[in-house]
């Protein structure tokens, strides 16, 4: 199985700071047909996780520009800017790449 | 909207079986691959079983393989995750999830605890 390694596992932020956060895989995340099925979610305290970049770098519906994605191959990166209240919880990378798909651990964004 | 509704959850014994089911609405079910993702309590994702639209492609978690079945009936546009053999490692809250790979829009999750 893809192992996902998120870091860091906390990641303590003052309001309107900027953050990023790696998730490195165990293999290239590279398909067959060309594409990188690597995707962030975010997880709000007691809510469903919310796609947040599909395929490395693209914002999925209604995300703010805040946040971008980038990488490639095995190595990661989601960076959020002017880090808002709504962007606390535990963000997680999801690579489908390869079955079984399997998820980062996570990294909770928390208050300073 | 895309609304996922899941329901079937509840406590059962370690050894039994237990049917979950996700109603779709808002989106053409049947064009879409769907997947179930658990999160045992206070724990991360664990991605479990994948299906694709018309049903022809079926992917496990090692973790469930032989004991659960996804399936769905694209004409009541409901997925289902049929669990047999269930372990206290099965407890989790169960989602359901649009589209294979993205997995774009989650259901609000449905529990299952599995305890004598």
């Amino acid at each position: 199985d893809v192992l996902m390694t998120q870091t860091p596992v906390s990641l303590p932020v003052s309001l309107g700071g900027q953050v990023s956060i790696s998730c490195r895989s165990s293999q290239s995340l590279v398909h067959s047909d060309g594409n990188t099925y690597l995707h962030w979610y975010l997880q709000k305290p007691g809510q469903s996780p919310q796609l947040l970049i599909y395929r490395v770098s693209n914002r999925f519906s209604g995300v703010p520009d805040r946040f971008s994605g980038s990488g490639s191959g095995t190595d990661f990166t989601l960076k959020i800017s002017r880090v808002e209240p709504e962007d606390l919880g535990v963000y997680y990378c999801l690579q489908s790449t390869h079955f079984p798909w399997t998820f980062g651990g996570g990294t909770k964004l928390e208050l300073k | 909207e895309v609304q996922l509704v899941e329901s079937g959850g509840g406590l059962v014994q370690p050894g039994r079986s237990l049917k979950l089911s996700c109603v779709a609405s808002g989106f053409t079910f049947s064009n879409y691959g769907m997947n179930w993702i658990r999160q045992a309590p206070g724990k991360g994702l664990e991605w479990v079983a994948y299906i694709s639209s018309g049903s022809s492609y079926i992917y496990y978690a090692e973790t469930v393989k032989g004991r659960f079945t996804i399936s769905r009936d694209n004409a009541k546009n409901t997925l289902y995750l049929q669990m047999t053999s269930l372990r206290s490692e099965d407890t989790a809250l169960y989602y359901c999830a649009r589209r294979g790979g993205q997995l774009d829009y989650w259901g609000q999750g449905v529990m299952v605890t599995v305890s004598s």
